[in-house]
């Protein structure tokens, strides 16, 4: 069975500073990944998505994604934090069976002044 | 381009009263759609999804209902609103490219029962 765990519920980084928001999941055969980000009351919009096309995914407003098959990561980064980027961010994976997901339980991300 | 609509954008009932949230998607075709909700402070719980008019697969048994009367419209509903069906309720279409689906969200309604 797929599962996804974000390690972290809220991270809190300085504005200018890198931005790590890490996603570790379980699978048994070769899923598909995404990022979501959802800022205050607002719907979910994709990020970006890891279809084994490449490790290394990049996806809106600076952020990129790393495939780790040995680790079972999918860790989201940024180089420099933005206070726009303020927001809660969930890592997906696609499950074995049609139209379900798998969903993290989210990564709140705070950026201070 | 495709686009979804979700309304109302803010809904407060009473226990005990029906409810009716509308999705319609615009620029695509026999889209997959789908329900989720998501409650205070928790991740995305699908309740319900659809491939096609007329063809609803639930996922959670609860008091709550959905419909696809049209390509492009999805429907969710309940008689009898009950507290715990307070939460942020959204409607995703789909689109498969090579292989992958991907999910996209509409605006959300956020409904409040009291």
């Amino acid at each position: 069975a797929q599962s996804v765990t974000q390690l972290d519920s809220h991270v809190s980084v300085s504005e200018g500073t890198p931005v790590l928001l890490r996603c570790n999941y379980s699978s048994s055969y070769s899923p598909s990944l995404f990022w979501y980000v959802q800022h205050p009351n607002k719907g979910l919009q994709l990020l970006l998505k890891y279809t084994s096309a490449a490790t290394l995914v990049k996806g809106i407003n600076g952020f990129e994604a790393e495939f780790k098959k040995s680790e079972t990561s999918f860790h989201l980064t940024k180089p420099s934090a933005h206070m726009s980027d303020a927001a809660e961010y969930f890592c997906v994976v696609s499950s074995d069976s049609n139209y379900q997901l798998i969903w993290g339980a989210g990564t709140k991300l705070i950026i201070k002044p | 381009s495709q686009t979804i609509h979700q309304w109302p954008a803010t809904l407060v009932q009473p226990v005990g009263s029906p409810l009716s949230l509308e999705c319609t998607v615009e620029g695509t075709s026999n889209p997959n759609l789908y329900w989720y909700r998501q409650a205070a402070g928790r991740g995305l719980q699908l309740l319900f999804y659809s491939v096609g008019i007329g063809q609803i697969s639930s996922e959670v048994p609860q008091n709550l209902s959905a419909s696809r009367p049209q390509d492009r419209q999805f429907i969710l509903s309940s008689k009898k609103l009950l507290l715990s069906d307070s939460g942020f309720y959204l409607c995703a279409w789909s689109v498969t490219t090579g292989g992958t689906e991907t999910q996209y969200f509409g605006p959300g309604t956020r409904l409040l029962v009291l």
